[in-house]
C-alpha cells in the first residue's frame, strides 16, 4: 500500500525560528511536493522535486527551502518562521511509472507560528 | 493562466439529493483533469479523473461531466450521503510538466442526514 508519511501532525514555533517538515515516501517515487493548504485558497504549490538532489520552485516559494539528499525524503524548510507562514502543509509524491498523473498525499502537518 | 476556478466554496446537501461542485480552466494544454477527496484530518486522495477526449466519466455515484469548449468541468454526486461530507478539489495538469498538478480553490461539502 502506498504511503506518504509527514514527521508531525502539529508543531507551534515562534516567530523567527528555523523549521523543518519532513516527508519520506515509501513508494520509490521519483517525484515529491510539497504544498500548503488554506482555506478557500486550496493547495498551492510551494516546491517540487523531480530526482535527487533536484528541486523546482512552484507558485509561493518566498519564505522556504527545500532538501532532496535522498530518493525517499524531501523536506521543507522554514528559514525564519513568520506568522503568515502559519498553515497546514501537505507533502506528495508521484511517478513516471504510472500511466495516471497521480499524486498521493501524507496527513499533513498543521504548522502553528506564534 | 494556470488557474483552476472552483466553485462553490462550500455546499450543503440534504441525504439522497445530487451534489454538483463546478470548475473552470483557462489553458487549453491541460489535459488531465482529476477530482481529489480530503476528509478531516487526512490528506487528499484521488477520486476520479478524465482525459478531454471524453465528455463524461462515471464511477459508482460519481460522474465527471467535460466541456472542453467551455473550458469547464464538474463533478455530480448523486445519491449524496453523509460519508459523502469532505473537501474536494478539481485540479488540472499538462502530462509534459512533469506531473505537477494545479488545484482550485476546494469545496466543503457538507451532507444533512
Amino acid at each position: 500500500d502506498v504511503k506518504v508519511t509527514q514527521s508531525s501532525r502539529y508543531l507551534v514555533k515562534r516567530t523567527g525560528e528555523k523549521v523543518f517538515l519532513e516527508c519520506v515516501q515509501d513508494m520509490d517515487h521519483e517525484n515529491m511536493f510539497w504544498y500548503r493548504q488554506d482555506p478557500g485558497l486550496g493547495l498551492r504549490l510551494i516546491y517540487f522535486s523531480y530526482d535527487v538532489k533536484m528541486k523546482e520552485k512552484g507558485d509561493i516559494p518566498e519564505g522556504y527551502s527545500v532538501s532532496r539528499e535522498k530518493k525517499e525524503r524531501f523536506s521543507l524548510i522554514l528559514e525564519s518562521a513568520s506568522t503568515n507562514q502559519t498553515s497546514m502543509y501537505l507533502c506528495a509524491s508521484s511517478s513516471w511509472r504510472e500511466k495516471k498523473n497521480i499524486q498521493y498525499f501524507g496527513a499533513g502537518t498543521r504548522l502553528s507560528v506564534l | 493562466q494556470q488557474q483552476v476556478k472552483q466553485s462553490p466554496q462550500s455546499l450543503i446537501v440534504q441525504k439522497g439529493g445530487i451534489s454538483i461542485i463546478n470548475c473552470a480552466y483557462e489553458n487549453t494544454a491541460f489535459d488531465y483533469f482529476p477530482w481529489y477527496q480530503q476528509f478531516p484530518g487526512k490528506g487528499p486522495a484521488l477520486l476520479i479523473a478524465i482525459r478531454p477526449d471524453v465528455s463524461e466519466k462515471k464511477e459508482g455515484r460519481f460522474t465527471i461531466s467535460f466541456n472542453k469548449s467551455a473550458k469547464q468541468f464538474s463533478l455530480h454526486i448523486m445519491d449524496s450521503q453523509p460519508g459523502d461530507s469532505a473537501t474536494y478539489f478539481c485540479a488540472a495538469s499538462v502530462y509534459n510538466q512533469g506531473g505537477k498538478l494545479i488545484f482550485g480553490q476546494g469545496t466543503e461539502l457538507s451532507v444533512k442526514p
